[in-house]
């Protein structure tokens, strides 16, 4: 029930290509799916997020496209940099406060 | 990193050792949450707070305890450590302004040989 499942573990793109990441959560309760990006040696940060009231959320290169019936969500990156590469992580939660539920992870390398 | 500090950043203790990692914020948040981060299992929730001296256990808590004393302090202690205890553990924190969005330490390298 409450876990999530991310997909790839690794992937590789070529600069100016599409990064897709996609995740699939079980908890029907689940509310608030947001993206951390993690770079080496630093802890994960806030990306983007998006509530199940809409169905594509979209903040520069980043978009978050949501299938609230089919319980997936994934993470577009358009025209993707070098400066992407990075481990990015989905995530679930319910209410504020309440504990996040994380993907296991995605590698991303872009090459130059 | 949103005004939050972990110490020590680095350390290597031996198998027995009691083990405490500190986490400091200065945003005054609510929520503090402890997580560890292993390879092919993302990030794990050992234990979390909802304020001052209130906290809860997560999925990964054995082994582990938790106490806050004061708003901007969380300390996580590993009572006798073990090999399967090595792992970078963060620190977040969330809750200022009623949102979900976590604000995440640099971390801690911890090994236990």
């Amino acid at each position: 029930q409450q876990q999530v499942k991310q997909s790839p573990q690794s992937l590789i793109v070529q600069k100016g290509g599409i990064s897709i990441i996609n995740c699939a959560y079980e908890n029907t309760a689940f509310d608030y799916f947001p993206w951390y990006q993690q770079f080496p040696g630093k802890g994960p940060a806030l990306l983007i997020a998006i509530r199940p009231d809409v169905s594509e959320k979209k903040e520069g290169r980043f978009t978050i496209s949501f299938n609230k019936s089919a319980k997936q969500f994934s993470l577009h990156i358009m025209d993707s940099q070098p400066g992407d590469s990075a481990t990015y992580f989905c995530a679930a939660t319910k209410v504020i406060g309440s504990r996040l539920t994380f993907g296991e992870g995605t590698q991303l390398t872009v090459n130059p | 990193d949103a005004g939050i500090t972990q110490s020590p950043r680095h350390k290597v203790t031996e198998t027995g050792t009691p083990v405490t990692l500190r986490c400091h914020q200065t945003e005054n948040h609510r929520y503090m949450y402890w997580y560890r981060q292993d390879p092919g299992h993302g990030l794990r929730l050992i234990h979390y707070s909802y304020g001052v001296k209130d906290t809860d256990k997560g999925e990964v808590s054995d082994g582990y305890s938790v106490s806050r004393s004061k708003t901007e302090d969380f300390l996580l202690t590993l009572e006798s450590a073990t090999s399967s205890q090595t792992s970078v553990y963060f620190c977040a924190i969330s809750g200022r302004q009623g949102g979900n969005e976590q604000f995440f330490g640099p971390g801690t390298r911890l090994t236990v040989l």
